[in-house]
C-alpha cells in the first residue's frame, strides 16, 4: 500500500523560513512531488524529486532522502500569499501512479 | 493554452440521479487523471488514462462510478445513481512528462 504523513497545520511569520516534512511508505517508490493548493483552488505543481538531495526553485526548495523515506518542502522569505495547503505526493510503478498526502495547511502571519 | 477545462463548475443534484462530469485536457498531454477531494479522505486518485486507454481504475469507489475517454480531447466521469456521500470536489488533471496540471474542479453536492 501507499501512505504519506505530513503535519496537518503549520504557522509561520512573514519573511521567515518554514519546513514541511513528509514521510512515506510507498512500494515501488519512484519519486516525490509537492503541490500547493489555495482555498477553493486547484492543486498546482511545485517540485519533483527523483534522486536524493535538494532541488531549488526560487524561494521554494524540496529535499528527498530515499533511504529514510523522507522529504521536505522548504519555503523561504515567506509571503502572505504562501498561505495555502501543501501536499506531498509519491509516485510508484512509474511516474504517473500518484498518491497524495493529507496536506499541511500553512498559515503565514504578519 | 487554456489549461484543463472542466464542466460544470458546480452541480447540485438529488440522490439517485445520474451525474456526468466533463474534462478537456491540455492539447498534447497523453495522460489524464480523475481525482476526488473531501475533507475526510483528502485527494484521492480515482482513475487515469494513457493515450485514451484506462490504465488503473483501482481508485474508483464502486460500480456506480465509470469513466470514459473517447478521444484525446475529452473525458467523462459518470456517477449513476448518485448518493450524498459522493459530494466532493472532482478534479481532472492532465500531464505529458510527469508534472500534472489540474483543472478548476467540479463541486458536486448530492442532496
Amino acid at each position: 500500500g501507499q501512505s504519506l504523513e505530513q503535519p496537518s497545520e503549520v504557522t509561520a511569520v512573514e519573511g521567515a523560513i518554514v519546513q514541511i516534512n513528509c514521510t512515506y511508505q510507498t512500494s515501488g517508490f519512484y519519486g516525490l512531488s509537492w503541490y500547493q493548493q489555495h482555498d477553493g483552488g486547484a492543486p498546482t505543481f511545485l517540485s519533483y524529486n527523483a534522486l536524493d538531495g535538494l532541488e531549488e526553485t526560487g524561494r521554494f526548495s524540496s529535499f528527498l532522502s530515499r533511504s529514510d523515506s523522507y522529504g521536505y518542502l522548504l519555503l523561504q522569505e515567506l509571503q502572505m500569499k504562501d498561505s495555502a495547503s501543501y501536499f506531498c505526493a509519491s509516485y510508484s510503478g512509474g511516474y504517473q501512479k500518484v498518491t497524495f498526502g493529507t496536506g499541511t495547511k500553512l498559515q503565514v502571519i504578519p | 493554452d487554456a489549461g484543463v477545462i472542466q464542466s460544470p463548475r458546480h452541480e447540485v443534484t438529488e440522490m439517485g440521479q445520474e451525474v456526468t462530469l466533463r474534462c478537456k485536457p491540455i492539447s498534447g498531454h497523453d495522460y489524464l487523471f480523475w481525482y476526488r477531494q473531501t475533507m475526510m479522505r483528502g485527494l484521492e486518485l480515482l482513475i487515469y488514462f494513457n493515450n485514451n486507454v484506462p490504465i488503473d481504475d483501482s481508485g474508483m469507489p464502486e460500480d456506480r462510478f465509470s469513466a470514459k475517454m473517447p478521444n484525446a480531447s475529452f473525458s467523462t466521469l459518470k456517477i449513476q445513481p448518485s448518493e450524498p456521500r459522493d459530494s466532493a470536489v472532482y478534479f481532472c488533471a492532465s500531464s505529458f512528462e510527469g508534472e500534472q496540471y489540474f483543472g478548476p474542479g467540479t463541486r458536486l453536492t448530492v442532496t
